[in-house]
């Protein structure tokens, strides 16, 4: 599997805009580029996915560089209910094994 | 729509004992994976199953198994418990085709 690398923490204000970056340089054509995040006490959750496009949903939305080589997650106002692991994962076709690094911790503080 | 169920949530075992998790995935997905997931390695991946057949398996030894019946709902096996087996067994659904995996709250084993 490909790998990815992300900061192992970060820190955001509530209510300001977050962006988690993920460097993914040896990225294949075929893998799409997932991100999870798991709350304290919880299974993780799954945020969304792209394979080149950008893309948005309720929760977040993923930026992909140009040469998919890096991508960033991008939380529009975070809250202190977004205080997670965020996790980037990368995995080809219907491929359903995720293997997890060490993600990012966010914290968030009034 | 109910989330993956699974139980017991916590549990306690003595070394040597075997012990049988269970997982409900969500109503109509196929696909469930485990994970174990320990302080020291993170979230590792065990194995997936699809229609009853294991398709996918992690690195772990022959004392972890698994299974899943006709109804997509699984059950994983760890015989003669270690220490080290004490972590936090997720397991986590999709519908065939489908990437994105709901998880469960985990099921928290400690082996004394």
């Amino acid at each position: 599997d490909a790998k990815t690398t992300q900061p192992n923490s970060m820190e955001s204000n509530e209510e300001e805009p977050v962006h988690l970056p993920c460097n993914h340089s040896t990225i294949s054509g075929t893998d799409y580029i997932h991100w999870y995040r798991q709350l304290p006490s919880q299974g993780p959750e799954y945020v969304i996915h792209g394979l080149t496009s950008n893309v948005n949903n309720r929760m977040a939305s993923l930026a992909i560089a140009e040469d998919r080589k890096s991508s960033t997650l991008i939380l529009h106002r975070a809250t202190l209910r977004d205080a997670a692991v965020y996790y980037c994962i990368l995995l080809t076709g219907t491929a359903s094994k995720l293997t997890f690094g060490t993600g990012t911790r966010l914290q968030v503080t009034l | 729509k109910a989330g993956v169920t699974q139980t017991p949530r916590y549990l306690i075992k003595t070394r040597g004992q075997q012990v049988t998790l269970s997982c409900s995935p969500i109503s109509g997905h196929r696909s469930v994976s485990w994970y174990q997931q320990t302080p020291g390695q993170g979230l590792q991946f065990l194995f997936e199953y699809f229609s009853e057949t294991q398709r996918n398996k992690g690195n772990f030894p022959g004392r972890f198994s698994g299974r899943q019946f006709s109804n997509s709902r699984s059950e994983m096996n760890v015989s003669t418990l270690e220490l080290g087996d004490s972590a936090l067994y997720l397991c986590a659904s999709s519908l065939a085709g489908r990437t994105e995996a709901f998880f469960g709250q985990g099921t928290r084993l400690t082996v004394v």
